[in-house]
């Protein structure tokens, strides 16, 4: 089936920092990929949505400057946290659409930040 | 609104069936699905149902839809131990893009 491959796995980074997150189709091609992020316990949230080649669609209450959202080419979306501070310590999944369109979607393993 | 729930725990023994309930509230619902999430792991999709079908089955997976009363439910069948994690309920809504709202998230505790 469809592969969503994400990198870094996980990350711990200093306050102020910034870190990208890669979400990258594997064998097929997703025209847009979707970014959630997940506190303990919690179920995931819809951050923005990423299209290729035009601005992320981005959810009430999530800042875009702060969230950085690039689709640069059909495998690859890229989240860019900007000057990380420990509240932005979440679980960033990344999922897409299969080449069937909408019956299945795919989500990437996730990526574990921490910010100290 | 848009907005989907779950109850947020469930127990049984292992080898009896599983029922996990979901609602949701919006009706332009096009898919829904059952995910699975293990400690620390990335979401494992289980199963999926069309808005249009009342049933689906799947090896020990069984998701019944009720359009009307906006309910879906997952059934395990011989439940096991490996099947203790986090369920999550899915809709996906048709909006003028693609969106999908989650509940949050049913815990399975699976006693031997």
């Amino acid at each position: 089936g469809a592969v969503v491959s994400q990198h870094p796995s996980w990350v711990i980074c200093k306050s102020g920092t910034s870190v990208k997150i890669e979400c990258r189709s594997l064998d097929f091609q997703a025209t847009t990929m979707f970014w959630y992020r997940q506190f303990p316990k919690q179920s995931l949230m819809l951050m923005a949505t990423s299209n290729e080649g035009s601005k992320a669609t981005y959810e009430q209450g999530v800042e875009k400057d702060k969230f950085l959202i690039n689709h640069a080419s059909l495998t690859l979306s890229t989240l860019t946290v900007t000057s990380a501070h420990p509240e932005d310590s979440s679980f960033y999944i990344c999922s897409a659409f299969g080449p069937q369109s909408v019956d299945t979607q795919y989500f990437g393993p996730g990526t574990r930040l921490t910010v100290l | 609104g848009e907005d989907v729930e779950q109850s947020l725990f469930l127990s049984v023994r292992e080898g009896d069936s599983s029922v996990i309930n979901c609602t949701y509230t919006d009706s332009s619902s096009t898919y829904l699905y059952w995910y699975k999430q293990e400690p620390g792991a990335g979401l494992q999709l289980l199963t999926y149902i069309f808005s249009n079908m009342d049933m689906k089955q799947d090896q020990r997976l069984t998701v019944l839809l009720n359009k009307k009363d906006k309910h879906l439910s997952l059934r395990i069948a011989d439940t096991q131990t490996g099947d203790s994690a986090i369920y999550f309920c899915a809709e996906t809504l048709n909006t003028g893009g693609f969106k999908t709202i989650f509940g949050a998230g049913t815990r399975l505790f699976v006693k031997a």
